[in-house]
């Protein structure tokens, strides 16, 4: 079974602070992926990485980066969280030449 | 620009069958793409449809028109346990990455 990891499921920060939110999968997975999840907003893709070390920007890159120096791991990282960036995080892969994506089971970030 | 509809609410019956309708314009289209998210939960796959036709997979069947740029979700004999949100999802193009859109979702609440 794929499985993908995300390092807490729960995680309250305050305004200001650097947020680091690291997601590893097992599948040797070539596509990654990062998320937010609001209400009535539906999923929405911040970044996205289909080698290691490549980025791309998604919908909503604005107050965020990504790092991916090992196939296996993506990290999303704030540079200074503010209370907008309250959100469910999900991470995602998917094998190169196939289009389902899996997910993991989300860190929910609170910014106070 | 890229917009994917599909309906807020839906409220069912236990062991009837409810069809989740999905709407979508995009700059292109490589496949579309309906996940289940129980709450609190990773959304996981269900179907994918890239030709016109009914995919059916067990209870669950999915249906695409890409003329009308239309697909429907049928759920049959539903049980208790299908309450949960239906994400619709767009490849829009064939990108690297496999990049995907996804409409806001339908919450389906299953009544005895």
């Amino acid at each position: 079974d794929v499985k993908v990891t995300q390092s807490s499921r729960y995680l309250v920060k305050r305004t200001g602070e650097k947020v680091f939110l690291e997601c590893v999968q097992d599948m040797d997975h070539e596509n990654m992926f990062w998320y937010r999840q609001d209400p009535g907003l539906g999923l929405r893709l911040i970044y996205f990485s289909y080698d290691v070390k490549m980025k791309e920007k998604g919908d909503i890159p604005e107050g965020y980066s990504v790092s991916r120096e090992k196939k296996e791991r993506f990290s999303l990282i704030l540079e200074s969280a503010s209370t907008n960036q309250t959100s469910m995080y999900l991470c995602a892969s998917s094998p190169m030449d196939h289009y389902e994506q899996y997910f993991g089971p989300g860190t929910r970030l609170t910014v106070t | 620009g890229q917009n994917i509809d599909q309906p807020t609410e839906m409220t069912a019956t236990e062991g009837a069958i409810v069809q989740i309708n999905c709407t979508y314009q995009t700059s292109g289209f490589n496949g579309l793409f309906w996940y289940q998210q129980h709450a609190g939960e990773a959304p996981t796959f269900l179907s994918y449809n890239v030709l016109d036709g009914l995919e059916e997979k067990g209870r669950f069947s999915s249906f695409l028109s890409r003329s009308k740029g239309y697909s429907y979700l049928l759920l049959k004999e539903l049980q208790m346990k299908d309450s949960a949100s239906y994400l619709c999802a767009v490849r829009a193009t064939y990108n690297q990455g496999g990049k995907l859109i996804f409409g806001q979702g339908t919450e389906l609440s299953v009544k005895p």
